[in-house]
């Protein structure tokens, strides 16, 4: 039973290309969030949402587009992807800033 | 500005020594901090958090974390260093973002324990 799990786990796709990650968190959690961990494993927050409401965007290209359908599920949509978008991507939930955030596996996404 | 500083790229520890990572934070009023650890091709799994209370904090795997108000410190320890306990640490703390919150995590610190 994974709590937060995103899809695919690995993503290899040519420049210019529009892709789109899933994640789905199954502990109930009213917040959800994206993040980027660039190749020196820097951890920098994209989104957050909470009830299906946008809260935190940080500066973030308007390539990237998050969507969120309901509470348990937050997708990342990227258009005219570029090398630069190499990264992995991890999606997180959580009941609230206080409150301990649990993360997905990643999506590794290289850029060619 | 709030933020979290992780001094070390990477520490390193012989198996069954004494290890600690560093973490210092700047936040404006009550810091919320948390120590979380990241093994390879995994995402980040918490180990301990400070809200309030006592300055020692357990969590998970044996690690405690002090926290230090004069020093804006948080550093994570534990009393004998185990081979399993190579992975990179990441120091966090909640930060005020308009009328939400965010964890904004360190650069991460490399733990490498030798047998």
């Amino acid at each position: 039973d994974t709590a937060v799990s995103q899809t695919p786990k690995y993503l290899v796709t040519q420049m210019g290309n529009d892709k789109s990650i899933k994640c789905e968190q199954n502990l109930g959690h009213d917040t959800m969030y994206w993040y980027k961990q660039d190749s020196k494993k820097f951890l920098k927050i994209m989104f957050s949402y909470n009830n299906k409401e946008l809260i935190i965007n940080e500066t973030v290209p308007n390539r990237f587009s998050p969507k969120s359908p309901d509470k348990a599920h937050l997708n990342l949509h990227i258009n005219s992807l570029e090398l630069g978008d190499s990264a992995v991507y991890f999606c997180a939930s959580g009941a609230g800033g206080k409150n301990i955030q649990y993360f997905g596996a990643g999506t590794r996404l290289s850029v060619l | 500005a709030q933020s979290v500083a992780q001094p070390e790229d990477q520490v390193n520890v012989a198996e069954g020594n004494p290890l600690t990572v560093k973490c210092t934070y700047s936040v404006s009023g009550n810091p919320y901090l948390f120590w979380y650890v990241q093994y390879p091709n995994r995402g980040l799994q918490f180990l301990l958090k400070y809200i309030t209370g006592d300055n020692l904090v357990k969590g998970s795997y044996g690690f405690e974390a002090e926290f230090n108000k004069s020093q804006t410190s948080f550093h994570l320890k534990k009393p004998s260093a185990l081979v399993s306990d190579s992975a990179l640490y990441f120091c966090a703390v909640r930060a005020l973002y308009s009328s939400a919150s965010k964890i904004i995590f360190g650069s991460g610190t490399r733990l490498s324990i030798r047998p």
